[in-house]
């Protein structure tokens, strides 16, 4: 139990274009999920934390025009990187919480996106 | 501002060799300190400790936290090469929706 899926694993794109990253919680349901972006031998830094089914909370220095994210239901959560350019060039990864995990604090992750944008 | 400092950077030990990771911390508002493995992808749970003095264990790793000095540590005891990773610890945040603040991580490399 507890799988948490993202697609696509990678992808490249060109500078200006934009690049949706879905976050899957496959057999329970995520209350909230957190998008996280992890550049080469560096930790993972939160980017923001999604409710469903209100707006998204980003975290400082995060452009919430740039990474846009939509938590529309209980399984799906979205990241669309807009007009990405190489310095967005990352992994990304995905972690979800469902209410049963309100207590335990556990965040079950993605298997994450690596982003590469030429 | 919440911080997590972890400690080696990194590490490299034979195989056999015992491991000491360590994770100290601040936080305004702490309410538990979660260990995770790394390798290729994304991290994989480790442990979760919210108490003092209480060790937690899992084969040949162990973890324990000191509320009072503020800091975690990570034992591996006869490492083996595919305990090769990243190790992060990481502390949850109460007030801010319980989000994760992660430190830096330790590389480990175990070499045969």
């Amino acid at each position: 139990g507890a799988v948490v899926s993202q697609h696509p694993s990678w992808v490249i794109c060109k500078s200006g274009t934009s690049v949706k990253i879905e976050c899957r919680s496959l057999d329970f349901q995520a209350t909230t999920m957190f998008w996280y972006r992890q550049f080469p031998k560096q930790s993972l830094m939160l980017m923001a934390t999604s409710n469903e089914g209100s707006k998204a909370t980003y975290e400082q220095g995060v452009e919430k025009d740039k990474f846009l994210i939509n938590h529309a239901s209980l399984t799906l959560s979205t990241l669309t990187v807009t007009s990405a350019h190489p310095e967005d060039s990352s992994f990304y990864i995905c972690s979800a919480r469902g209410p049963r995990d309100a207590l335990s604090y556990e965040q079950y992750f993605g298997p994450g996106t690596r982003l590469t944008v030429t | 501002e919440d911080k997590v400092v972890q400690s080696p950077l990194s590490l490299v030990v034979h195989e056999g060799d015992t491991v000491t990771l360590n994770c100290s911390y601040e936080v305004t508002n702490f309410r538990s300190l979660l260990w995770y493995k790394q390798e290729k992808k994304a991290p994989t749970f480790l442990f979760m400790l919210t108490s003092s003095g209480i060790e937690k264990k899992s084969g040949r790793l162990s973890s324990i936290l000191d509320k009072k000095e503020l800091f975690s540590i990570l034992n591996i005891t006869a490492t083996q090469t595919g305990d090769s990773a990243i190790y992060l610890c990481a502390v949850n945040r109460p007030d801010a929706g319980n989000m994760l603040t992660f430190g830096g991580g330790t590389r480990l490399m175990v070499k045969p």
